[in-house]
């Protein structure tokens, strides 16, 4: 079976600061894993995705994360952030069939200026 | 290009009673998801439809129905709806080969009195 843990559920950082939102994974097979953002009210918007290619990973934003198949982590990670980056990001590990996917509960990010 | 659209985007319920959410993607996509959101547990799988003509279940499906009218539309149907279906619902497409790329809607969001 497969699933995701978000280790914090709310993460505050100080703009011009480092952003790290961390991702524990568990999976009988080798995944696909994403990290989606989600602005207040809106919907989801795909921020990066490992596929088996490149462990380390960019996205959109200036985002990056890094798999890690040892400490089965993908912890999102953005060198300094900015107000803009204020919202929910949920980690996301694929099904074996690649049609269903499992999402983490949620990591609230606030940006404080 | 609309991408995913969904009505309504609110809608207030009594327990009992049914209503059909609509979801319409313009991007030529196989595969469309509904997920439910709820506070503190991400989003859970309703139903998904891999491609026209196929409907399959997801992590929670009890209490509800799906429909892959066509290639661009896919509802879901509660015909008796109950307080605990009091929730954020998104709808998603993506494309074959392209795992875990999906497009959300902007949500509708359900309350049962």
């Amino acid at each position: 079976a497969q699933s995701v843990t978000q280790l914090d559920s709310h993460v505050s950082v100080s703009e011009g600061t480092p952003v790290l939102l961390r991702c524990n994974y568990s999976s009988s097979y080798s995944p696909s894993l994403f990290w989606y953002v989600q602005h207040p009210n809106k919907g989801l918007q795909l921020l990066l995705k490992y596929t088996s290619a490149a462990t380390l990973v960019k996205g959109i934003n200036g985002f990056e994360a890094e798999f890690k198949k040892s400490e089965t982590s993908f912890h999102l990670t953005k060198p300094s952030a900015h107000m803009s980056d204020a919202a929910e990001y949920f980690c996301v590990v694929s099904g074996i069939t690649g049609n269903q996917f499992y999402f983490g509960t949620g990591t609230s990010l606030t940006v404080i200026p | 290009n609309a991408g995913v659209t969904q009505t309504p985007k609110f809608q207030v319920l009594k327990t009992g009673q049914s209503m059909t959410l609509q979801c319409a993607q313009d991007m030529n996509h196989n595969s469309m998801y509904w997920y439910r959101q709820d506070p503190g547990m991400g989003l859970r799988l309703i139903y998904y439809s891999a491609s026209e003509g196929t409907t399959d279940k997801g992590e929670v499906p009890n209490g509800y129905n799906v429909s892959r009218l066509n290639k661009r539309e896919f509802s879901l149907r509660l015909e008796s709806a109950a307080p605990s279906q009091t929730s954020v619902y998104f709808c998603a497409s993506s494309e074959w080969g392209v795992v875990g790329e999906q497009y959300f809607g902007p949500g509708t969001r359900l309350t049962v009195t």
